[in-house]
């Protein structure tokens, strides 16, 4: 069974430039979530992706959009970066919306100068 | 929103049991309480997962109070690896995603 992963590891961005962070689903999940996570803050929920469908969006302005593929894997695109979005971005599958069992990637960290 | 509350640090020693409180008073009906671990730069890792009594796997157990308004997660015989932040989180499987919400997680040390 293949777990969680994400591309790419790490990146390095300018403000204003565009940045698109990819995640692969663990096999047999149909929902992905995305969570960006300051240093020393929790996860905060961006938005989550059912079946290719938004199922639930945090508080994040629109700049922040998602999509989700038909084999479950999904991007998240970030345009106009700013500083304050240097964080790590994480990525996580689960078999049905909601909270349910979140089985969580490695991560990408964004750094934005 | 739903709201958790945690310590926000908690320090011991290889060996003793560790038990970390989560406070939700509004939990819901469908709400259920799940567990993550994590380590510095990974992702979180699943605990446990828990409704109402006691949940025991083969690395911790959930313990959860008739009221279902707390939930205490105890790590047996902690070790040094066992040093990490653990965030607790209250939601319904299959609903939406109101309750998404991590916080800032107990960060625990557990020393030599």
């Amino acid at each position: 069974e293949t777990g969680v992963t994400q591309s790419p590891t790490h990146l390095i961005k300018t403000r204003g430039q565009q940045v698109t962070l990819r995640c692969s689903s663990q096999s047999g999940h149909n929902t992905v979530s995305w969570y960006q996570q300051a240093l020393g803050q929790g996860p905060q929920f961006i938005f989550q992706y059912y079946r290719e469908e938004e199922n639930g969006r945090g508080n994040f302005p629109p700049r922040f959009s998602g999509l989700q593929f038909p084999n479950y894997s999904s991007e998240l695109n970030v345009n106009a970066l700013e500083l304050d979005d240097s964080a790590l971005y994480l990525c996580a599958s689960s078999s049905d919306r909601g909270a349910e069992t979140q089985y969580f990637g490695p991560g990408t960290r964004l750094l934005v100068l | 929103l739903a709201k958790t509350t945690q310590p926000i640090s908690m320090d011991s020693y290889e060996g003793q049991e560790v038990n970390i409180t989560c406070s939700h008073n509004n939990i819901a009906t469908n709400d259920y309480i799940t567990w993550y671990q994590q380590f510095p730069s990974q992702g979180p890792r699943f605990i446990i997962q828990g409704y109402k009594t006691k949940v025991t796997n083969e690395v911790a157990s959930l313990f959860i109070p008739a009221d279902r308004k707390s939930s205490t997660l105890s790590l047996p015989r902690v070790s040094l690896s066992d040093t990490a932040v653990y965030y607790c989180l209250v939601g319904a499987r299959g609903g939406n995603t109101d309750k998404l919400i991590f916080g800032t997680g107990t960060r625990l040390q557990v020393f030599p």
